[in-house]
């Protein structure tokens, strides 16, 4: 069984680059969420899919924020024209849908360094 | 706004004592409240989750809710040194509206 993997785990990137992380949740599970987390910060929430449909979206999520579960299955994110504010730790999780089952189960998280 | 408080600490305890670390919230309508530890550098990790009022117990851990006083405390009994982290507390509405609590710094002195 394997867990929550993101790609990459690592981005260095200029200012007003795009990048997109990828995020593939535990297999069985169809609810993703994106969190963004900063030093000292608990992770705040930024969207989440119950399979391919995306049912919340933090208003904190700029015009420069998407992301994306075509199939149900993995999601991507995508930060347009990076600003050094973007700076930060970008969590995927994901669950299961069961009733009585909402423990979120987080990926290794990609970290973005913007310049 | 939903919020979470926690004690940002660093919270110290002595090896083998139990360390209790508090939460409390704002949203009444919350349902689902979790506990996730997380080492310096990496990502949260599931630790114990309680959806009713009362003690929940696994292992060397206790989770208790108090949603009267929206109130949810995580005990840690026989500290180890391996023990040392942040721990979040997270709140939400059975499967949607988490929020995330800063975190409270845990360390534990052999």
């Amino acid at each position: 069984d394997t867990g929550v993997s993101q790609d990459p785990r690592h981005k260095i990137t200029k200012r007003g680059q795009n990048v997109t992380f990828r995020c593939d949740p535990i297999s069985e599970h169809n609810r993703l969420y994106w969190y963004r987390q900063t030093l000292g910060q608990g992770p705040e929430f930024l969207t989440y899919f119950q399979n391919e449909a995306q049912l919340e979206k933090s208003r904190l999520l700029s015009d420069r924020f998407s992301a994306e579960r075509p199939k149900g299955s993995f999601s991507t994110l995508e930060i347009q024209r990076t600003e050094q504010g973007d700076s930060a730790m970008y969590l995927c999780a994901s669950s299961t849908a069961g009733t009585g089952e909402y423990e979120q189960y987080f990926g290794p998280g990609t970290r973005l360094t913007v310049t | 706004q939903k919020e979470v408080e926690q004690n940002s600490g660093p919270l110290s305890v002595p090896e083998g004592a139990i360390a209790s670390l508090n939460c409390t919230y704002s949203d009444r309508g919350s349902q689902s409240f979790f506990w996730y530890r997380q080492y310096s550098g990496k990502s949260p990790e599931l630790i114990m989750f309680i959806y009713s009022n009362g003690d929940k117990e696994d292992g060397r851990f206790t989770a208790q809710l108090n949603k009267a006083s929206q109130y949810v405390s995580l005990l840690i009994r026989d500290s180890q040194p391996s023990d040392s982290a942040t721990y979040l507390c997270a709140v939400a509405y059975y499967g949607q509206n988490f929020v995330f609590g800063p975190g409270t710094r845990l360390s534990v002195l052999p």
